[in-house]
């Protein structure tokens, strides 16, 4: 069965510092969604792309988090500087389509980010 | 805008006992409404999706909800609990476009 896979699944960075984080979504799925899950709450969204494009950055704390995906299938997020508030699990989700809305969205198994 | 409240952030039942994990939704729109599992350090797993199609929804594992429009709750529903169904249960709520919004989570122990 498809799987959505993310890495790495675990990183401890210093404050400050860079980190980023890879998503490769189920093939043939076009929309991609980076939420963020802070301990004891329920996922937040991030980013959501279609194809390449960015559909909803609203929630994207622009200052310090950047998303792509250049070429329409696997993404990269990316924090700079890491800040201790970041500490949280870091989900990528990806759907068939998004055109009628109620897809399901398939989750990876997320990378866990500590920030020291 | 969107929301689910999840009432209850922890749940216990014995083993073998009724699971009812409950959720309340608001939407302008009609919605679609989501329940995944998680299990420690994992992702969000589906258990079970509304559509409109049919107001009880079985899922996987034995899990079934059920969509009351008259009191905007779609609360999950176990016969039997069993050992291996602890973890942390979300509700979501999506209208349209995809824009999903999740619940703070119920967190299901199950004793033995």
């Amino acid at each position: 069965e498809a799987e959505v896979a993310q890495s790495p699944r675990y990183k401890i960075t210093e404050k400050s510092q860079a980190v980023a984080f890879w998503c490769d979504p189920i093939s043939g799925h076009a929309t991609l969604y980076w939420y963020r899950q802070i301990l004891g709450q329920g996922p937040e969204l991030l980013v959501q792309f279609q194809d390449e494009s960015v559909v909803d950055d609203s929630q994207l704390p622009k200052d310090r988090f950047s998303a792509e995906r250049l070429k329409g299938v696997d993404s990269t997020l990316k924090i700079q500087p890491a800040e201790l508030g970041d500490s949280a699990m870091y989900l990528c989700a990806s759907s068939f389509q998004t055109s009628q809305g109620g897809e399901t969205q398939y989750f990876g198994p997320g990378t866990r980010l500590l920030v020291l | 805008a969107q929301s689910v409240t999840q009432l209850g952030s922890h749940v216990s039942v014995s083993e073998g006992a009724l699971v009812l994990l409950r959720c309340n939704y608001s939407s302008s729109v009609p919605p679609y409404l989501f329940w995944y599992v998680q299990y420690p350090n994992q992702g969000l797993q589906l258990l079970l999706k509304y559509t409109s199609a049919a107001t009880l929804v079985k899922g996987i594992n034995g899990f079934e909800a059920e969509f009351k429009k008259s009191e905007t709750s779609f609360h999950l529903t176990k016969p039997s609990a069993h050992m291996s169904d602890a973890a942390e249960y979300f509700c979501a709520v999506s209208p349209n476009n995809n824009d999903m919004r999740f619940g703070a989570g119920t967190r299901l122990t199950v004793k033995p």
